[in-house]
């Protein structure tokens, strides 16, 4: 099994519908990351929790809202889809403890392509 | 503010070619790490290396080498004697201790012609 799983890893979609992306880990990490890969725009930061009870906003907040539900599972919500939220999502996590070898290494999931109609 | 730059977009080279993928970064912190992630065509994110800035060895790790240079906010990519496999996006990334936010660039489309 991959060590961070993301489902749906399709999903089409109409506008205004409620969409959850879900994200689980078997790292045993602490933080927990959900990007957006858009053509020619890279990675951009949607929401990051560094716990269970740490919720922050990234880059693009704006759409999205998060719930980190244990410390394995950080889930991305769009309440009201919308065709420019089609994209390529992210989910990530890293570990916080000590600066080993392994600290700060993002470890990414296979992704969700997302495709809002 | 914290920014990766990574000019170049697309690169083609024909197999066997060296190249040499650029990344150049800003941000205020004296403690950081930067890394490079590749995406194959099938779409996963795999990480290829980290630096932190008190470290400017160069790195070699078989066909792949990394060229971090703070006077220049560079933190470059070699690929020595490309091969098709290597086609992917790359993307360079920076990691700053304030915050702990990942800041990614853009990427470079390596497409290697056989």
């Amino acid at each position: 099994d991959a060590d961070v799983t993301q489902t749906p890893r399709n999903r089409i979609t109409k506008t205004g519908k409620r969409i959850m992306l879900e994200c689980s880990q078997t790292k045993g990490h602490d933080r927990m990351y959900w990007y957006r890969q858009d053509p020619g725009l890279g990675l951009r930061l949607i929401y990051y929790s560094f716990d269970v009870k740490d919720i922050n906003k990234g880059e693009i907040s704006d759409g999205y809202s998060v719930s980190r539900q244990a410390q394995a599972k950080f889930s991305l919500s769009l309440e009201s889809a919308i065709p420019n939220q089609t994209a390529l999502y992210f989910c990530a996590t890293s570990d916080s403890q000590g600066r080993s070898s392994g600290a700060n290494v993002l470890t990414f999931g296979a992704g969700s392509r997302l495709t809002v109609l | 503010a914290q920014k990766v730059t990574q000019a170049q977009t697309e690169i083609s080279v024909v197999e066997k070619e060296d190249v040499t993928l650029d990344c150049v970064y800003e941000t205020r912190d004296t403690t950081y790490y930067l890394f490079w992630y590749k995406q194959p065509p099938s779409g996963e994110l795999v990480f290829l290396i980290r630096r932190n800035s008190f470290d400017e060895q160069n790195e070699i790790s078989g066909r792949y080498s990394w060229n971090f240079q703070k006077s220049t906010s560079s933190f470059n990519f070699t690929i020595t004697a490309s091969q098709v496999v290597d086609s992917a996006v790359y993307f360079c990334a920076l990691c700053t201790n304030t915050g702990n936010q990942f800041y990614f660039g853009t990427g470079t489309s390596l497409t290697v012609i056989p």
